[in-house]
């Protein structure tokens, strides 16, 4: 059963604590993508990575960090340096960038701030 | 940045009734796809249409682009009560990932 899974479905961080969000997916595909969303709002571009050992910033990239170690894994940490991190993220996946069928998306992590 | 900008940003329809939204980009694109979130979930994949299409059908889904107007629209005809979702936009242009514009919230009345 293929797919792209998330975890944990929700997350409280405190202050001042790093956290890391999972995202593995089963599907072989090249590239992944992690996306922030807030109340109400669209979704907005964190980090990608188009190959393993290979990821690019996003449009707010800043208080976050990455890492792609395996094809199947793309994990999220959000770090003390996030003033704001209290939102719902979003990671997806799909064959490569540029020209994409489509993207597949996990069900996401509501990370609040306690 | 928002590449794409949904139109209107809320809709509300009786069941039966057709439903349209209309999103606006910015730069050149290799394609533009529409994508469908249920409260609280994760996005699902609808349509892709390329830039060197017009019109393409899916079901109940009809999406039209026009690249001289850096323009889309997605209907959906014959609304269900399960159609209530927010729907987004999303532009692929070839360098980087999608960029996801901010959605309209379809509410569809039983």
């Amino acid at each position: 059963d293929g797919g792209i899974t998330q975890s944990p479905k929700y997350l409280f961080r405190k202050e001042g604590q790093n956290v890391t969000l999972s995202c593995e997916q089963n599907l072989n595909h090249d590239a992944m993508y992690w996306y922030r969303q807030d109340p109400g709002q669209g979704l907005r571009l964190i980090y990608y990575s188009q190959i393993v050992n290979d990821f690019q910033k996003g449009d707010i990239a800043e208080g976050y960090s990455v890492s792609r170690e395996k094809k199947e894994s793309f994990p999220l940490t959000v770090t003390s340096a996030q003033k704001n991190p209290t939102a719902f993220y979003l990671c997806a996946s799909s064959e490569t960038t540029g020209e994409s069928g489509g993207a597949f998306f996990g069900q996401g992590t509501r990370l609040t701030v306690v | 940045s928002q590449q794409g900008e949904e139109d209107p940003q809320a809709l509300s329809i009786q069941e039966g009734e057709n439903a349209t939204m209309n999103c606006s980009y910015k730069t050149s694109i290799n394609n533009l796809q529409w994508y469908r979130q249920n409260s609280g979930r994760g996005l699902v994949h609808l349509i892709l249409i390329r830039s060197n299409e017009r019109e393409k059908h899916s079901g109940r889904l009809r999406v039209t682009l026009d690249t001289s107007k850096k323009s889309s629209s997605l209907l959906i005809t014959a609304s269900r009560a399960a159609d209530t979702a927010s729907y987004f936009c999303a532009t692929d242009t070839g360098r980087r990932a999608l960029t996801f514009g901010s959605g309209t919230r379809l509410q569809v009345q039983p």
